[in-house]
């Protein structure tokens, strides 16, 4: 079965820390790859995706994902994390034989002292 | 409103009582999906719609959950007869087309927690 693993449930960092949530899925076939975010008390936002192309990837807010399709990865990072970075951070992949399906991480929760 | 709206935001439902979530996708999205989201885990699917079409409800856990979206717009998720188990929450997503791909956008969540 298709699945994806988020290897740090939890990740506890120090403002200006540089940070890497891993993700890596298991799926043969060409995929569109997610990074949402939740904030505290907030919904789920999209952070990046990835489709095709350039497979550095920058989203909102200072992240960036790179797909290494050899090592069926996703991995999201920001060179210098904020207080404001504290939040739950999920990974999802769309296989392409599917147009609507996301499949999801379990998460990481990131706390950033201050 | 801008944004996918859902309905209670909690809900504390004694065992073997129903329960109806609602969700307000975003205005004109063809796609709605619903969610479930369990303590420390990802979203599971449990259902998916286009427009008022069921096109897939296989992440249905069992014969007492319905969805259904009759004008293509709101949905409501039923659960019938809850169990503790069902305790979780709830997210409702919507997108612009059928593709997942532009990514899907997502309420606030109903929790809900059986006694």
């Amino acid at each position: 079965a298709q699945s994806v693993s988020q290897h740090n449930h939890h990740v506890i960092l120090s403002e200006a820390a540089s940070l890497e949530l891993g993700c890596n899925y298991s799926y043969g076939g060409t995929v569109n790859l997610f990074w949402y975010v939740q904030y505290p008390g907030q919904h789920l936002q999209l952070l990046l995706k990835y489709f095709s192309g350039d497979p550095l990837v920058k989203g909102i807010k200072g992240f960036e994902a790179e797909f290494i399709k050899s090592k069926f990865s996703f991995n999201l990072r920001k060179p210098s994390v904020q207080w404001s970075d504290t939040a739950e951070y999920f990974c999802a992949v769309n296989p392409m034989d599917s147009n609507y399906q996301l499949i999801w991480g379990a998460g990481t929760k990131l706390i950033i002292k201050p | 409103g801008a944004g996918v709206s859902q309905s209670p935001r909690y809900k504390v439902a004694k065992r073997g009582q129903d329960v109806a979530l609602r969700c307000d996708p975003i205005s004109g999205h063809v796609s709605l999906f619903w969610y479930q989201q369990a303590l420390g885990q990802g979203p599971e699917f449990l259902t998916y719609f286009q427009n008022e079409a069921q096109l897939d409800k296989s992440g249905l856990p069992s014969d007492r959950f319905f969805a259904e979206r009759p004008e293509g717009s709101v949905s409501t998720l039923k659960i019938q007869r809850t169990q503790q188990e069902d305790s979780a929450v709830y997210l409702c997503a919507s997108s612009l087309t059928g593709k997942s791909r532009w990514g899907q956008f997502f309420g606030p969540g109903t929790r809900l927690t059986v006694l």
